[in-house]
């Protein structure tokens, strides 16, 4: 099946820093990645949708300067923390589609963010 | 904003008790998918349904979509330990491309 990593899969930063998670799609090629954040016990909530060559469409409440997305190539995705705060600490999982209208996600292992 | 909500939010079981959680949303949908996420891990895709009323099984999990296409629900029978984690409904969101995670059912099995 399709595979999906994130690196890094832990993360320890201070306040006031900037982290980047990637998301890359190793056997296949994904025209629109999606970038959630679960924090413990919780649902996963979309914060945006990234198109391969094309600004990221964010959901409502989530700061497109603060979570920057880049998707520069058809199998990679990057979320940018900036300027981290500790109420940022959560799971920060993406997942990608292999195609339009392909109805299954396949979702990386997830990074776990903590801001001191 | 659409919603979708899941109950119950935690089941206890006995191993080889049926255990069932139930995906309602607030808007008709398309479709319904349904997640598998084990503990420390990340979701796994179960499925997907499109029709109304449409029933789906894969070994012990049967899934079945509600005739209004507002409801799911996915029933466990006779429950294992390889069975524990939390199952989300999924749906579309307002755009075709991204889906609503339900508020998921965490299972938990006693040996």
């Amino acid at each position: 099946g399709a595979v999906v990593s994130q690196h890094p899969s832990r993360v320890i930063c201070k306040s006031g820093t900037s982290v980047k998670i990637e998301c890359r799609s190793l056997d296949f090629q994904a025209t629109t990645m999606f970038w959630y954040r679960q924090f413990p016990k919780q649902s996963l909530m979309l914060m945006a949708t990234s198109n391969e060559g094309s600004k990221a469409t964010y959901e409502q409440g989530v700061e497109k300067d603060k979570f920057l997305i880049n998707h520069a190539s058809l199998t990679l995705s990057t979320l940018t923390v900036t300027s981290a705060h500790p109420e940022d600490s959560s799971f920060y999982i993406c997942s990608a589609r292999e195609a339009a209208g392909e109805a299954e996600q396949y979702f990386g292992p997830g990074t776990r963010l903590t801001v001191t | 904003g659409q919603q979708v909500m899941q109950i119950p939010q935690y089941q206890h079981v006995q191993e080889g008790e049926d255990f069932t959680t139930y995906c309602n949303s607030s808007t008709t949908l398309s479709n319904i998918q349904w997640y598998k996420q084990r503990p420390g891990g990340h979701p796994v895709f179960l499925i997907q349904l499109v029709k109304s009323g449409e029933v789906k099984k894969q070994k012990r999990l049967t899934f079945q979509f509600g005739e209004a296409k507002k409801n799911s629900s996915l029933h466990i029978t006779a429950t294992q330990t390889t069975d524990v984690g939390t199952y989300f409904c999924a749906g579309p969101g307002s755009s075709a491309s991204k889906i609503i995670f339900g508020s998921g059912t965490r299972l938990s099995i006693r040996p």
